[in-house]
C-alpha cells in the first residue's frame, strides 16, 4: 500500500529557516497536502500541490517534485507559535477524497 | 458554531462499557471521516461515509461501529474495547467531487481504555 516518510523531528530557532521533506510512493499519485498539528489540537490544512514547482502562502511554501516522489514543506521567518507537528498527506485518488497521512515531523522552534 | 465539531472532547470507559462518539460538521460537506491518532504513528483512516453511504472500512475491527444518519453527523459507536484502542479520534469533512481535496478536522475525542 502507499506510505509517506518523513523526519520524526525537527528543531530550529527563531527567525530561521527551515524545510520539513515527504517521499512518497507513486502508484495512483495525484497530489500532496501538507497538515499542521499544534499540540491537543485538530490537524489544520496547509497546501496542496498537484503539479511540480513552489506554491507560496505566506511564510509558508510547499513543493512537489514528480520525478523525485518527493515534496516539502519551507517554514521562513520562524516563529513560536509554529512549534507544532506537521503531516504531509497523498491523494491517490477516488472518489472520496482520500488522504494517506505520513508519519509526521515534530517541529520545536526555540528562542 | 462553524466547521466541525465532536463530543465528547474527552472519555474514559471500561472495557466493558458502550459509548458513543459524535461528530457534527457545519460545512455542508458530503462526505465524512473517522480517524484514530495513536502516539508516534500517522493517523489512521478508519472510515469513510460519502453521500451518507459507507464507502471504505480498513479492516476496522467489529467492536468499532460507525454510523451517518445524513450528511452533518457522524457516529462512532464503542464497545468492548481494549486498552491498545486508547487513542484520539479524528473527525473530518471534505466536499467530493469540487475539485478540492481539502479535509476540515474537529478537535477529536481523547479517548482511554482501561
Amino acid at each position: 500500500g502507499q506510505s509517506l516518510e518523513q523526519p520524526s523531528e525537527v528543531t530550529a530557532v527563531e527567525g530561521a529557516i527551515v524545510q520539513i521533506n515527504c517521499t512518497y510512493q507513486t502508484s495512483g499519485f495525484y497530489g500532496l497536502s501538507w497538515y499542521q498539528q499544534h499540540d491537543g489540537g485538530a490537524p489544520t490544512f496547509l497546501s496542496y500541490n498537484a503539479l511540480d514547482g513552489l506554491e507560496e502562502t505566506g511564510r509558508f511554501s510547499s513543493f512537489l517534485s514528480r520525478s523525485d516522489s518527493y515534496g516539502y514543506l519551507l517554514l521562513q521567518e520562524l516563529q513560536m507559535k509554529d512549534s507544532a507537528s506537521y503531516f504531509c498527506a497523498g491523494y491517490y485518488g477516488g472518489a472520496t477524497n482520500k488522504l494517506i497521512f505520513g508519519t509526521g515531523t515534530l517541529l520545536a522552534v526555540q528562542p | 458554531e462553524t466547521g466541525v465539531t465532536q463530543t465528547p472532547r474527552h472519555l474514559v470507559m471500561g472495557m466493558t462499557n458502550k459509548k458513543s462518539l459524535k461528530c457534527e460538521q457545519h460545512l455542508g460537506h458530503n462526505a465524512m471521516y473517522w480517524y484514530k491518532q495513536s502516539a508516534k504513528k500517522p493517523l489512521e483512516l478508519m472510515f469513510v461515509y460519502s453521500l451518507e453511504e459507507r464507502v471504505e472500512n480498513n479492516s476496522v475491527p467489529s467492536r468499532f461501529s460507525p454510523e451517518c444518519p445524513n450528511s452533518s453527523h457522524l457516529f462512532l459507536h464503542l464497545h468492548t474495547l481494549q486498552p491498545e484502542d486508547s487513542a484520539l479520534y479524528l473527525c473530518a469533512s471534505s466536499q467530493v467531487s469540487s475539485g478540492s481535496t481539502t479535509q476540515y478536522f474537529g478537535p477529536g475525542t481523547r479517548l482511554l481504555v482501561l
